[in-house]
């Protein structure tokens, strides 16, 4: 079975901080992803990464950044933490040129900011 | 900008009757349309998924439905179960993309004893 941890289920943080959010799969999967959930928006791309130094932006890729050093290992960055950024953030992993393109979800980090 | 675009937002359904979500979208170049479900407190998980080259998918009692020419694509559940209740997304992706997914906005769906 496909592991995704993430590092909190739930973080309370004030404006302005600098925020990790990790996540880690223990599939040996090439592409990693982070995604945002609001009520209402569905599930958003903010980044992703093919493999290992490799990263993309997705839909709304401003105000955060990530980081990919080893291949089990994806982090979301929030640089100056705002309220907008209060949300649920998800992780997930694919195998790339595996027979299907399934995403597997880690639990969330559901972040608040004050 | 919804490329794909998910009704009803929530839907509430009897045992045992028939749970239909529906999904549009705009990019032709779509080839790969999954449908997720996501349970309280647990990270979404594929359900059934199907490609343009086929008009209907069954794996027990979910069922796909698309039409390539309406550019739409639907989930029913067949004998829904209080247990079916969750979170429903449907997503598509194209391979040049790096199937990358672009998601519906959800279904809140519950379904009563």
């Amino acid at each position: 079975d496909v592991k995704v941890t993430q590092s909190s289920r739930y973080l309370v943080k004030r404006t302005g901080e600098k925020v990790f959010l990790e996540c880690v799969q223990d599939m040996d999967h090439e592409n990693m992803f982070w995604y945002r959930q609001d009520p209402g928006l569905g599930l958003r791309l903010i980044y992703f990464s093919y493999d290992v130094k490799m990263k993309e932006k997705g839909d709304i890729p401003e105000g955060y950044s990530v980081s990919r050093e080893k291949k089990e290992r994806f982090s979301l960055i929030l640089e100056s933490a705002s309220t907008n950024q209060t949300s649920m953030y998800l992780c997930a992993t694919r195998l790339a040129g595996g027979p299907t393109d399934t995403q597997y979800f880690g639990p969330g980090t559901r972040l608040t900011v004050l | 900008q919804q490329q794909v675009k998910q009704s009803p937002q929530s839907l509430i359904v009897q045992k045992g009757g028939i749970s239909i979500i529906n999904c549009a979208y705009e990019n032709t170049a779509f080839d790969y349309f999954p449908w997720y479900q996501q349970f309280p407190g647990k990270g979404p998980a594929l359900l059934i998924a199907i490609r343009p080259d086929v008009s209907e998918k069954k794996e027990g009692r979910f069922t796909i439905s698309f039409n390539k020419s309406a550019k739409q694509f639907s989930l029913h559940i067949m004998d829904s179960q209080p247990g079916d209740s969750a979170t429903y997304f449907c997503a598509a992706s194209k391979k040049t993309s790096g199937s990358r997914l672009t998601f519906g906005e959800g279904t809140q769906l519950t379904v009563n004893p």
